[in-house]
């Protein structure tokens, strides 16, 4: 089955600095990875997704990046701010079996 | 407009207890879906169902069972609780499918631990 790995599992930046959070996955018929943002006592949400017949995808500050040869796909927020704190899930979609990386818990310092 | 709702909240039960924890979506989305979160491993697949009366295995789902029969509810059983299944359980639910690239709408999370 799908194998997805994510790093790092914290991240802790300055407000305004970038942030990338990196996953990889094992199966090659994955194609679809979404990225889901979880605030603290809430349900994971979407943020942002990207199919395998794409390799860059943009929405304001945030963009993901998507390489197929080398299995790997990554989160990239701009400019980040407080309220980007939170825990970030990357996932690979295979027939109807979403698997979801560990996580990264993302820290923006005022 | 509430989404997916998930009861109970929050529940404590020792080892060997049964409960049921109930979803409900008013999207009317056909796919509903329930994960387990632990620290460190991120979301896993309980079970999920591709609509009314129907229901497949996940990545993880011995010791559950589930229910769909009807289009809004999903419910997740646990015959005999063990200290293993102590976890945050989300329900979620899409209008399609994770193959045809269909977003997920989850629940604010159930928290259960077995003694």
């Amino acid at each position: 089955g799908e194998n997805v790995e994510q790093h790092p599992s914290t991240l802790s930046v300055q407000e305004g600095d970038s942030a990338v959070i990196k996953c990889t996955y094992s199966d090659s018929a994955s194609n679809y990875f979404p990225w889901y943002k979880q605030e603290l006592g809430k349900g994971p949400q979407l943020i942002i997704d990207i199919r395998s017949n794409v390799g860059e995808k943009k929405d304001q500050r945030i963009a993901v990046t998507l390489n197929k040869t080398a299995k790997h796909f990554s989160l990239h927020i701009t400019e980040t701010q407080p309220e980007d704190s939170a825990v970030y899930f990357c996932a690979a979609s295979y027939n109807n079996d979403m698997r979801f990386g560990a996580g990264t818990r993302l820290t923006v310092k005022p | 407009n509430a989404g997916v709702t998930q009861t109970p909240k929050f529940r404590v039960l020792k080892t060997g207890q049964s409960m049921t924890l109930l979803c409900a979506q008013d999207m009317n989305h056909e796919y509903m879906y329930w994960y387990r979160q632990d620290p460190g491993m991120g979301l896993r697949l309980i079970h999920y169902s591709v609509g009314e009366g129907t229901t497949a295995k996940g990545e993880v789902p011995d010791g559950y069972n589930v229910s769909r029969l009807k289009k809004q509810n999903f419910l997740l059983g646990l015959e005999s609780a063990a200290p293993s299944q102590t976890s945050v359980y989300f329900c979620a639910s899409s209008r399609q499918g994770t193959l045809n690239t269909g977003e997920l709408f989850f629940g604010e999370g159930s928290r259960l631990t077995v003694l």
